[in-house]
């Protein structure tokens, strides 16, 4: 696609309950990243992948979060769990590092737990 | 710790005005600083960004002055706009595989 793609857009679940969120990278991006954004705050990063695995996982708050990219392209963020502190807007970037440290930004998702 | 810190909070200038903001850093092996722009709804999006081997950077009326010494950038504005109307963020990095460091934000709103 022409930018990062996130899905969906919005996802107001219930405390407790599990969810997935989704992000389609920049093709040909080798580097991802999750950031997590809460109001009136900068992007706190997450997880990063450089290709399948996670080449940096430091920034997860708990095990209650998981991050996947199997084939090297789409990510997902599992949440178990979910509580409310869980509330942010969940914001996915890529890079292709080894030509630009510049990372491109989806325009997230709001997640809303209730 | 606050790796980089971005000061002020919010901001107000009158249309035409300059906005400047600022934003001092910690480690001194970061080597990338980008600005980013954020508009309510929407995803960052990259301003403009320094190296620390040049003290100034100028894109159209963007400007990013940098201080290595004090471990310091800003950005400047020039002739502001409503438009420009947004939440500004400093971020820092290593430049290859590494995530970046954000500011606090500033909350910038240009005044006709």
């Amino acid at each position: 696609g022409a930018g990062v793609s996130q899905t969906p857009s919005n996802k107001v679940t219930e405390k407790g309950k599990y969810v997935e969120l989704r992000c389609d990278p920049i093709s040909g991006h080798t580097a991802l990243y999750w950031y997590r954004q809460s109001l009136g705050q900068g992007p706190e990063f997450l997880i990063y992948f450089q290709g399948t695995g996670a080449a940096d996982d430091s920034g997860l708050p708990n095990d209650r979060f998981f991050a996947v990219r199997p084939e090297g392209s789409v990510s997902t963020l599992k949440i178990q769990r979910t509580e409310r502190g869980d509330s942010a807007v969940y914001l996915c970037a890529s890079s292709q590092p080894w030509e630009s440290p510049e990372a491109f930004f989806g325009q997230g998702t709001r997640l809303t737990v209730v | 710790q606050q790796q980089v810190k971005q000061s002020p909070q919010s901001l107000i200038v009158q249309k035409g005005g300059i906005s400047i903001i600022n934003c001092a850093y910690e480690n001194t092996a970061f080597d990338y600083f980008p600005w980013y722009q954020q508009f309510p709804g929407k995803g960052p999006a990259l301003l403009i960004a320094i190296r620390p081997d040049v003290s100034e950077k100028k894109e159209g009326r963007f400007t990013i002055s940098f201080n290595k010494s004090a471990k310091q950038f800003s950005l400047h504005i020039m002739d502001s706009q409503p438009g420009d109307s947004a939440t500004y963020f400093c971020a820092a990095t290593f430049s290859g595989n590494t995530p970046l460091v954000f500011g606090k934000g500033t909350r910038l709103s240009v005044i006709a």
